[in-house]
């Protein structure tokens, strides 16, 4: 199925570094969605962005619908070793058959050093 | 936000045995909700997804009589794997949608080990 081109694939940073990860898409999205997984856990809803331009913070982080609607990033400042997992965006088209399906992207798993 | 339960959490079962796997919207009523199996290191498969009296969406590839999907109430879908084989090990995630928005909320997963 349709996938979001998400990236990087992996990063590994030291506690303290700053951190950012974008979603591309071909199709347009009416919400961008960034999601966190821990090992052995469903995923965590971290932030949901709902216009086009709109940037939105949830402490320590910070993602922005992009104008296109068509890409999206996510920020983690100052991080910490329990900023460890598999971070995921996922695309959202609102209403009709389609309600509450979303388009995932690969994924970027994030390693934090103390 | 809103709350999925999912369980059992994990589960061990023999070939040839059928597993179900339970998916409940603790506090908001889910018309819709979502049958997912991830593989380790990789993005979650969208599998079916199930609606509420009536049969259940499967994408393409995903074997319908293999992986029955029940939803009798707009708070509770299940995912039968029948006849289950090693191969159909994996982790099996849910999610339900709340509120006009149509955020998704995860379930916390199922560990399907096939022996």
């Amino acid at each position: 199925g349709q996938q979001l081109n998400q990236s990087p694939q992996s990063m590994f940073i030291q506690e303290g570094e700053d951190v950012s990860m974008n979603c591309t898409s071909s199709s347009i999205f009416n919400t961008w969605l960034w999601y966190k997984q821990d090992p052995g856990e469903g995923p965590v809803l971290l932030i949901a962005l709902y216009k086009a331009g709109e940037l939105t913070s949830n402490g320590r982080l910070t993602a922005q619908f992009g104008i296109t609607r068509k890409d999206s990033f996510l920020n983690i400042s100052a991080s910490i070793p329990s900023d460890v997992g598999i971070y995921f965006c996922a695309g959202l088209l609102r209403g009709g058959t389609s309600y509450g399906k979303l388009t995932f992207g690969q994924g970027t798993i994030l390693t934090v050093h103390p | 936000g809103a709350v999925v339960s999912q369980h059992p959490s994990w589960v061990i079962c023999k070939s040839g045995t059928s597993v179900k796997i339970e998916c409940r919207s603790l506090d908001f009523q889910a018309t819709t909700m979502f049958w997912y199996r991830q593989f380790p290191k990789q993005s979650l498969m969208l599998m079916a997804t199930s609606n509420e009296g009536s049969k259940a969406t499967y994408e393409q590839g995903v074997e319908k009589d293999k992986f029955l999907i029940n939803h009798a109430s707009l708070t509770l879908s299940t995912l039968t794997v029948t006849s289950a084989h090693p191969e159909d090990s994996s982790f099996y995630i849910c999610s339900a949608s709340e509120g006009a928005r149509g955020e998704a909320f995860f379930g916390q997963g199922t560990r399907l080990t096939v022996v």
